[in-house]
């Protein structure tokens, strides 16, 4: 069965600090994986995605095939930050038919303090 | 620009009444649209999604049904709501297949759904 596993509800860190937001996933084929963010007061919007291998707002997250993980990194946190993310998962077939089908972890909820 | 609009924000109902939740999308035609519901402590849970008018597949039974009446409207609804219909649900939408149907989901802003 296709699951995403986000073992951390909450993450508090300093600013400064670096963060590791873990996002594991199960999918026997081939998946793509996508990072979501809900900052406060705003809609649930896309972070970035494997496929595209770029830093959005310092953040990167590297698939790792082997131990079926998504782990988004930021080497220095920001307070503004602060926010609710998602790890989501797409499989081949679940891109049949043209829609876009997700599955989405549990979240993490990631507070940065002064 | 695409904007999607979702209402009402907040909703308190009791047990056994109907539910009628929309979303519209502007700015865009012939997307897909999807119903997400988020319940507490778990991930968000693709309810519905429609890649046209009348055209709507479920993902989980349930006590809930969606309808699509016109291109960029999608309805959620209930006849009788369950205790356990409470949660958050989103409505988002993507292209339709054939022009960058492959875009991310861009979602609502969601509606709190409290069954009493």
């Amino acid at each position: 069965a296709q699951r995403v596993t986000q073992p951390e509800k909450l993450l508090s860190v300093f600013k400064g600090a670096p963060v590791e937001l873990k996002c594991n996933y199960s999918y026997s084929g081939s998946p793509e994986l996508f990072w979501y963010v809900q900052y406060s007061r705003q809609r649930l919007q896309l972070l970035l995605r494997h496929i595209s291998r770029e830093s959005i707002k310092g953040f990167t997250a590297d698939l790792n095939k082997g131990e079926t993980s998504f782990h988004l990194k930021k080497p220095f946190a920001q307070e503004e930050d602060s926010a609710m993310y998602y790890c989501a998962l797409r499989g081949a077939f679940m891109f049949s038919g043209g829609y876009n089908k997700l599955i989405f972890g549990a979240g993490t909820r990631l507070a940065v303090h002064p | 620009s695409q904007t999607i609009h979702q209402w009402p924000a907040t909703l308190v109902q009791p047990v056994g009444s109907p539910l009628s939740l929309e979303c519209t999308v502007e700015g865009t035609s012939n997307p897909n649209l999807y119903w997400y519901r988020q319940a507490a402590g778990r991930g968000l849970q693709l309810l519905f999604y429609s890649v046209g008018i009348g055209q709507i597949s479920s993902e989980v039974p349930q006590n809930l049904s969606a309808s699509r009446p016109q291109d960029r409207q999608f309805i959620l609804s209930s006849k009788k709501l369950l205790l356990s219909d409470s949660g958050f649900y989103l409505c988002a939408w993507s292209p339709g297949t054939g022009r960058h149907s492959d875009s991310p989901l861009h979602f609502g802003n969601g509606t709190r759904l409290t069954v009493t």
